[in-house]
């Protein structure tokens, strides 16, 4: 019964492929996230849904497509994967885009691009 | 200049001692603000939020928030070596949540 949950947990791939990861929340919160956690633990925001509809796009490549089917879902597509983008990903939710309670996380999800 | 700002540390307590981490921010309408704990490897936890001024206690650990100067702190009392972990300062702007590069404290048994 995991609050957020992403798939994979680690994620090891070439130059140029594409990868997707998924994240689901079963917290009923409206509002979700795409963080990328560099090797110096620096947390910075990539994408946030709150209802599906997308809120926040920061300067992010867009061989970074979030998709959010439903509030509980939300997936981060990449194309053409370069070196640079080999990062923890974080997928996170909060009850609503107020986030005054603060965010849930799932686990992270490692890429490694080689 | 960075939303959010933490001395990266590493910070050294012994055991039973208090830990200090400390966190300045930049938007004075910044909101509220939050302390998250990540073990190695780990995703972040959140272990307390503070919106007022003042000091907010939860067992070992008080928020301090002081908005004029722009500074939020955590104490950690009695420190366990368990505490050892990276702390992540968070401030919510009510437009955009910033996190710090986050602290990392070791506690010597």
């Amino acid at each position: 019964d995991t609050a957020v949950s992403q798939t994979p947990k680690y994620l090891v791939t070439q130059m140029g492929n594409d990868k997707s990861i998924k994240c689901e929340q079963n917290l009923g919160h409206d509002t979700m996230y795409w963080y990328k956690q560099d090797s110096k633990k620096f947390l910075k925001i990539m994408f946030s849904y709150n209802n599906k509809e997308l809120i926040i796009n920061e300067t992010v490549p867009n061989r970074f497509s979030p998709k959010s089917p439903d509030k509980a879902h939300l997936n981060l597509h990449i194309n053409s994967l370069e070196l640079g983008d080999s990062a923890v990903y974080f997928c996170a939710s909060s009850l609503d885009r107020d986030s005054l309670h603060g965010y849930t996380f799932g686990s992270g999800t490692r890429l490694t691009v080689v | 200049q960075k939303e959010v700002e933490q001395n990266s540390g590493p910070l050294s307590v012994p055991e039973g001692a208090i830990a200090s981490l400390n966190c300045t921010y930049s938007d004075r309408g910044s909101q509220s603000f939050f302390w998250y704990r990540q073990y190695s490897g780990k995703s972040p936890e959140l272990i307390m939020f503070i919106y007022s001024n003042g000091d907010k206690e939860d067992g070992r650990f008080t928020a301090q928030l002081n908005k004029a100067s722009q500074y939020v702190s955590l104490l950690i009392r009695d420190s366990q070596p368990s505490d050892s972990a990276t702390y992540l300062c968070a401030a919510d702007t009510g437009n955009q949540f910033y996190f710090g590069t986050g602290t990392s404290l070791t506690v010597i048994p």
